[in-house]
């Protein structure tokens, strides 16, 4: 089975310009996160969408960050305009709802999109 | 802000060795996972203790989780080389609506 893919794996832009990271979950997966993890730090959850509706985004910096699923499936997650602090990697997990436990447990990471900001 | 806090945070044993690291969270949660972090990969689930759980084994993993001290450990035994990661405890906390909060992290490095 084919796992989360994201793309780019690497980015370097200047503090003020945006960028976009796309992440495609794995097939049939509702739920999609996206996480933000800074160097030495445990992830942070940005985001989490349950088919396309936003369920969490609590933590994400609505001034700056934006995300969408328009379709359920794949997302993009843009940074306009990006500060210094910024400077992270940008994971995106997927995971499905278990009917059998009434749950989501399990989420599996995609290998994160590395962010420099110069 | 973390639920989770990892001890130690950076943990260095021989090949062979057990190696145990800890995690202590502080709301009430549905189920506690553990993760591993290759350096330059992703993040990889290891094993999930629901919280009416005490114990759980998984290869040369064993997860202990004490709800009453709020503390769970993750007992890796007869290490390897191949060991050496990044491993994180995260929380589903009973009011997140599975929302995972991860801890710092124990960087662990396994010597041949």
């Amino acid at each position: 089975e084919a796992g989360v893919a994201q793309s780019p794996r690497y980015k370097i832009i200047e503090k003020r310009q945006s960028v976009a990271f796309w992440c495609n979950p794995i097939s049939g997966h509702a739920t999609l996160y996206w996480y933000q993890q800074i160097l030495g730090q445990g992830p942070k959850l940005l985001i989490q969408f349950q088919n396309n509706g936003v369920v969490d985004d609590s933590q994400l910096p609505k001034d700056r960050f934006s995300a969408e699923r328009l379709k359920g499936v794949d997302s993009t997650l843009k940074i306009q305009p990006a500060k210094l602090e910024d400077s992270a990697v940008y994971l995106c997990a997927s995971s499905f709802w278990d009917d059998g436990t009434g749950g989501q447990e399990t989420q599996y990471f995609g290998p994160g999109t590395r962010l420099l900001v110069l | 802000s973390q639920q989770g806090e990892e001890d130690p945070q950076a943990l260095s044993i021989q090949e062979g060795e057990n190696a145990t690291m800890n995690c202590s969270y502080k709301t009430s949660i549905n189920n506690l996972q553990w993760y591993r972090q290759n350096s330059g990969r992703g993040l990889v689930h290891l094993i999930l203790i629901r919280s009416n759980e005490r114990e759980k084994h998984s290869g040369r993993l064993r997860v202990t989780l004490d709800t009453s001290k709020k503390s769970s450990s993750l007992l890796i035994t007869a290490s390897r080389a191949a060991d050496t990661a990044s491993y994180f405890c995260a929380t589903d906390e009973e009011t997140s609506g599975s929302r995972l909060t991860f801890g710092e992290g124990t960087q662990l490095t396994v010597n041949p």
